[in-house]
């Protein structure tokens, strides 16, 4: 089956701009899908698709993608930002789901 | 509002087995496909298994095939997860979540708040 990679951890200063990547050879076949998880709660969705922000989320929360790889930007990370980021598609014959391992973000 | 409301978890020994529920509200529940995804403690998150609005499409993930099987019930607004022979690895947070795809967009968009299964003698 398909797998996704994250960078397991990555910073970025409060009010800076901060790329998350997620790489797999599903990405060339179908867009990513981005989930938020805060410590205790269920997973957000933050970004879908090519351009695709579900109600209620910060415009702030951006996404992209190329080959194999999909990013999901945040443009001026707020403390409440800080949070595990899951990147999601399909595998590459469409009949199975896989999430990369998790990026967790930090905002100093 | 569209509430997902996951039941059913608990401790249970090696080899054992469990049902666990989702309980759909807010939404046409018979119009969705549906999905369970769980996270091991301190881990990321692994799909586990999919049914389509209809139950005629099923998938599960490699690591549950053969053990787990999942279900619907329309007219119950129910998604269930039959889970046996389970193993230490299962151990997870189980959740539900609503499956949105437009033909080229595919993702997650509602999920419950989860419901732990410990598996552990």
């Amino acid at each position: 089956s398909s797998e996704l990679t994250q960078d397991p951890a990555v910073s970025v200063a409060l009010g800076q701009t901060v790329r998350i990547t997620c790489q797999g050879d599903s990405l060339r076949s179908y867009f990513a899908s981005w989930y938020q998880q805060k410590p205790g709660q269920a997973p957000v969705l933050v970004f879908y698709g090519k351009n695709n922000r579900p109600s209620g989320i910060p415009d702030r929360f951006s996404g992209s993608s190329s080959g194999n790889t999909a990013s999901l930007t945040i443009t001026g990370a707020q403390a409440e930002d800080e949070a595990d980021y899951y990147c999601n598609s399909r595998d590459s014959n469409g009949n199975h789901w896989v999430f990369g391992g998790g990026t967790k973000l930090t905002v100093l | 509002e569209v509430q997902l409301v996951e039941s059913g978890g608990g401790l249970v020994q090696p080899g054992g087995s469990l049902r666990l529920s989702c309980a759909a509200s807010g939404l046409t529940f018979s119009s969705y496909s549906m999905n369970w995804v769980r996270q091991a403690p301190g881990k990321g998150l692994e799909w586990v298994s999919y049914i389509s609005s209809s139950s005629s499409t099923i998938y599960y993930a490699d690591s549950v095939k053969g053990r787990f099987t999942i279900s619907r019930d329309n007219a119950k607004n129910s998604l269930y997860l039959q889970m046996n022979s389970l193993r230490d690895e299962d151990t997870a947070v189980y959740y539900c979540a609503r499956d949105q795809t437009d033909g080229y967009n595919y993702y997650f968009d509602y999920w419950g708040q989860g419901t732990l299964v410990t598996v552990s003698s």
